[in-house]
């Protein structure tokens, strides 16, 4: 199956400025995706990032917000831009391997002060 | 949008006991997927379910897909502290996103 590497796996942050998580995959994948979640809550999906093109958001995430970037098929990241204290949550990417299902990195755990 | 409703949501068993968690739709699965997740780690696949009826087995787990599609069950035989974590429902759809229910906290007291 595949390997993801996020980093940072945790942050602390000041209101107002920005974060990027970076999410790095052992093999090329068409698709990435990002999902947010809070602590002992489910997963809620932000955005697919599709490698040449622009990502696709999810309704009530916006690309200023969360602006992402693929440069590759390998490779990928998430900004939280102009954060407030709302923005602390878990970030996550994932991959669909076909033969295995979808991997998960381990999370950027995010607390905005 | 498909919406997955997953019940309940928290459970705290002891050790020894056993446990159902469910997960059902509004409308037809394409394929489900159970993943379980434990603090600071991302979730993990446990199985896909494809075809109505189907029963999946994994060691102490137990795996249904209805019939119909529209519902699909996670059965623990004998929890043990380790099975103690988040257990998420998923369903793919067509899309390729994967859409998630609210999960089930499950603690397992020794």
């Amino acid at each position: 199956s595949a390997v993801i590497s996020q980093k940072p796996s945790r942050d602390i942050c000041q209101r107002g400025t920005s974060l990027t998580i970076q999410c790095q995959v052992d093999s090329q994948v068409t698709m990435m995706f990002w999902y947010r979640q809070q602590p002992g809550q489910s997963l809620t999906l932000i955005a697919t990032a599709n490698q040449g093109s622009e990502a696709t958001y999810e309704s009530g995430f916006v690309i200023d917000k969360f602006p992402i970037s693929r440069p590759n098929l390998t490779f990928s990241t998430l900004t939280v831009s102009n954060m407030s204290p709302e923005d602390s949550s878990i970030y996550l990417c994932s991959v669909e391997v076909r033969s295995d299902g979808y991997t998960f990195g381990s999370g950027t755990r995010l607390t905005v002060v | 949008t498909q919406l997955l409703e997953q019940s309940p949501q928290f459970l705290s068993i002891q050790e020894g006991e056993n446990l159902t968690v469910y997960c059902n739709s509004s409308s037809v699965f394409s394929s489900l997927q159970w993943y379980r997740q434990e603090p600071g780690e991302g979730p993990v696949l446990l199985v896909t379910v494809v075809t109505g009826g189907e029963v999946k087995k994994l060691k102490r787990l137990t795996f249904q897909f209805g019939d119909a599609r529209k519902d699909s069950s996670l059965h623990i035989t004998a929890a043990q502290t380790g099975d103690t974590g988040l257990y998420l429902c998923a369903e793919s759809g067509n899309t390729g996103k994967l859409i998630f229910g609210q999960g089930t906290t499950l603690q397992v007291k020794p």
